[in-house]
Formats: C-alpha cells, sequence, structure tokens
C-alpha cells in the first residue's frame, strides 16, 4: 500500500482535460513539494512536474501541477494519444526521512 | 546529460543475497548536492523507496527493508551498488536507479532514473 493515494485510473477523449489527484499527510505533501513522473510502457519514470507546479525544459505547458493543503493534483489539457501512459505523484516525507510515491494512475485516452 | 545504468543477476535464488550495480556517466557521482538511490517496482505495482547514498558514503534506507539492504558507493569507478539479503519471492521487482537531486529549496527529488533491471526471485 503506498504512502500516497491516488486513484488508480483516469480516461478521456483527445482534446479533453483530465485531473489525477494526490493525497497525502501533515508528515508528506503537507509540508513538501509534490513531483509528478510519467511512466511510459516499458520505460523508466520521467520528471514531468517539480516543486509542485514547475515544468522541466521539453516538457509541454499541456502539464500543469498544484497543491492545496495535504492534497495535490496533475492537468493534462488538449489530451493526445501519445499522453497515455502511468502517472506517479512524489514527495518527501519527513516522518520517514526519505522519499514516498502514490500508486500511479493509470491514464486511458478513449 | 546524465545516464543510469543498471546491470547484474536477473535470477536469484531464494535465501541469497541480491547484487546490483548502477554505473553513472555524464556527471561524477562525486558532486555536490546529489544522493545516489535505488527504487524497485513490483510487477504491475507501484514504486518502492529502497535507500540511498551519498558519495561520502552516508547512507539512509527505507525501514521497512533496513534490516536486509546495504548500499555502497565506488567513486573510482562512478557506480554505486545495491545488496540485498535472504531474498524471497516477494523481492521479485524492477529494480531502478535513480539520481536525487538536493536542492536549496527544499528535500531531494527524484530527477534522472535508469531504465531498471528485472531480478526474479525464484530457485
Amino acid at each position: 500500500q503506498s504512502v500516497l493515494t491516488q486513484p488508480p485510473s483516469a480516461s478521456g477523449t483527445p482534446g479533453q482535460r483530465v485531473s489525477i489527484s494526490c493525497s497525502g499527510s501533515s508528515s508528506n505533501i503537507g509540508f513538501n513539494y509534490v513531483y509528478w513522473y510519467q511512466q511510459l510502457p516499458g520505460t523508466a519514470p520521467k520528471l514531468l512536474i517539480y516543486r509542485n507546479n514547475e515544468r522541466p525544459s521539453g516538457v509541454p505547458d499541456r502539464f500543469s501541477g498544484s497543491k492545496s493543503g495535504t492534497s495535490a493534483s496533475l492537468a493534462i489539457s488538449g489530451l493526445r494519444s501519445e499522453d497515455e501512459s502511468d502517472y506517479y505523484c512524489a514527495t518527501w516525507d519527513d516522518s520517514l526521512s526519505g522519499p514516498v510515491f502514490g500508486g500511479g494512475t493509470k491514464l486511458t485516452v478513449l | 546529460q546524465v545516464q543510469l545504468q543498471e546491470s547484474g543477476p536477473g535470477l536469484v535464488k531464494p535465501s541469497q543475497t541480491l547484487s546490483l550495480t548502477c554505473t553513472v556517466s555524464g556527471g561524477s557521482i562525486s558532486s555536490g548536492g546529489y544522493y545516489w538511490s535505488w527504487i524497485r517496482q513490483h510487477p504491475g505495482k507501484g514504486l518502492e523507496w529502497i535507500g540511498y547514498i551519498h558519495y561520502s558514503g552516508r547512507t539512509y534506507y527505507n525501514p521497512s527493508l533496513k534490516s536486509r539492504v546495504s548500499i555502497s558507493v565506488d567513486t573510482s569507478k562512478n557506480q554505486f551498488s545495491l545488496r540485498l539479503s535472504s531474498v524471497t519471492a516477494a523481492d521479485t521487482a524492477l529494480y531502478y536507479c535513480a539520481r536525487l537531486q538536493s536542492p536549496n529549496w527544499g528535500p531531494p527529488y527524484f530527477d534522472y532514473w535508469g531504465q531498471g533491471t528485472l531480478v526474479t526471485v525464484s530457485s
């Protein structure tokens, strides 16, 4: 069981906006930045969002992140077929003194 | 661009020790501001942090695995390694090595990952 809670699946049609939630606690999301990773089938996770809402170079602005209290969310606008992937949220847990992850959300583009 | 590559046996017998090495290229493992980490992913499941090491040798382990885990670093080879003892079928997973960047503005986060290597525990 993962420390952070994500819905196991999400879906949308091309062009739509979808949102993926990530819930934690005061020892992790509550006081630390949230990161999002995209894991395309058969590949390593790739950093998508860092420091709650910032995008590394090369990540399209269709991807955005937000955080409020002990929850965070990833939004993808203008959904495209290549966005079909697993998405993981992550943050630091002060009680664990280490990183924690969500269980992952499988996004299907219908 | 930093690249990480895992290597090691893909099959380990129960009760034995799993050993993996991560080779870092495109950057020095001795660079300040980074930790070097192992993460695993059970088949069809989410990600689990195993532990991380600083080039100085300072280590931090997930409490759930701490009694069986050892991570070491070899700065001369730009490598770091994982040893997981007394393995069982529950340790069958895809094992990733990754770099943890330690920024000035907050706790560390993963910025680069290896491709991962599948380790199966079976007799």
